[in-house]
């Protein structure tokens, strides 16, 4: 079974600190993707990564960066906390498409619930 | 732009049925369904590619037309276990499995 998990299901933080989201998946999966979700809002994509190194923005990037040094850790970084940024972080990791267009799908970790004070 | 969701809310008796739908104003590739119950991550339900069959497993089945840009998951005789909220999560052509979800549909079922 593909396995994704994340370093913590509840975290608390203040504003202004510098918050790190750990995310590891086991399946040696190229992919790998960051999203908030929010009551009324569903997933929104915040950053995803093709490969080692590589990222992309999402829909929603501003106020976050992220890191992908090892192939199955990816990181989530809030450079400044606010309050906004309270809000349920699901990592998900997926091999790459055979060609453009892929046919399997993304599997989830167990998601972190940041509450910025 | 999210695609959106049909109906936002629907609560069930045990053994009735249901349908969801999942629109896109973006041509799709594929169209993935998830079931995600309170707390937990987002489960994979199935796939709907563009040029794919219906696809289904036991009482819970998937459509995609093409033309109108729309899936819909079909829930029949539904069980307690099937209570949570669905996602359609949408891929555009070239998309490269990154993913669009909708807002989400909350299904409750009850004795």
């Amino acid at each position: 079974d593909v396995k994704v998990t994340q370093s913590s299901r509840y975290l608390v933080k203040r504003t202004g600190e510098k918050v790190f989201l750990e995310c590891v998946q086991d399946m040696d999966h190229e992919n790998m993707f960051w999203y908030r979700q929010d009551p009324g809002l569903g997933l929104r994509l915040i950053y995803f990564s093709y490969d080692v190194k590589m990222k992309e923005k999402g829909d929603i990037p501003e106020g976050y960066s992220v890191s992908r040094e090892k192939k199955e850790r990816f990181s989530l970084i809030l450079e400044s906390a606010s309050t906004n940024q309270t809000s349920m972080y699901l990592c998900a990791s997926s091999p790459a498409p055979g060609d453009s267009y892929s046919t399997d799908t993304q599997y989830f970790g167990p998601g972190t619930r940041l509450t910025v004070l | 732009q999210q695609p959106v969701q049909s109906p936002q809310a629907v609560i069930l008796r045990e053994g009735e049925d249901a349908v969801i739908n999942c629109s896109s104003s973006k041509a799709l590739y594929s169209v993935h369904w998830y079931r995600q119950k309170h707390g937990e991550a987002p489960v994979f339900l199935m796939i709907l590619l563009k040029g794919g069959e219906q696809k289904g497993h036991e009482k819970i089945s998937a459509s995609f037309n093409e033309k109108k840009q729309q899936s819909s998951l079909y829930l029949t005789a539904s069980q307690l276990s099937y209570s949570g909220t669905y996602f359609c999560g949408t891929e555009r052509m070239g998309g490269g499995n990154k993913l669009t979800f909708g807002t989400g549909t909350q299904l409750k079922v009850e004795l």
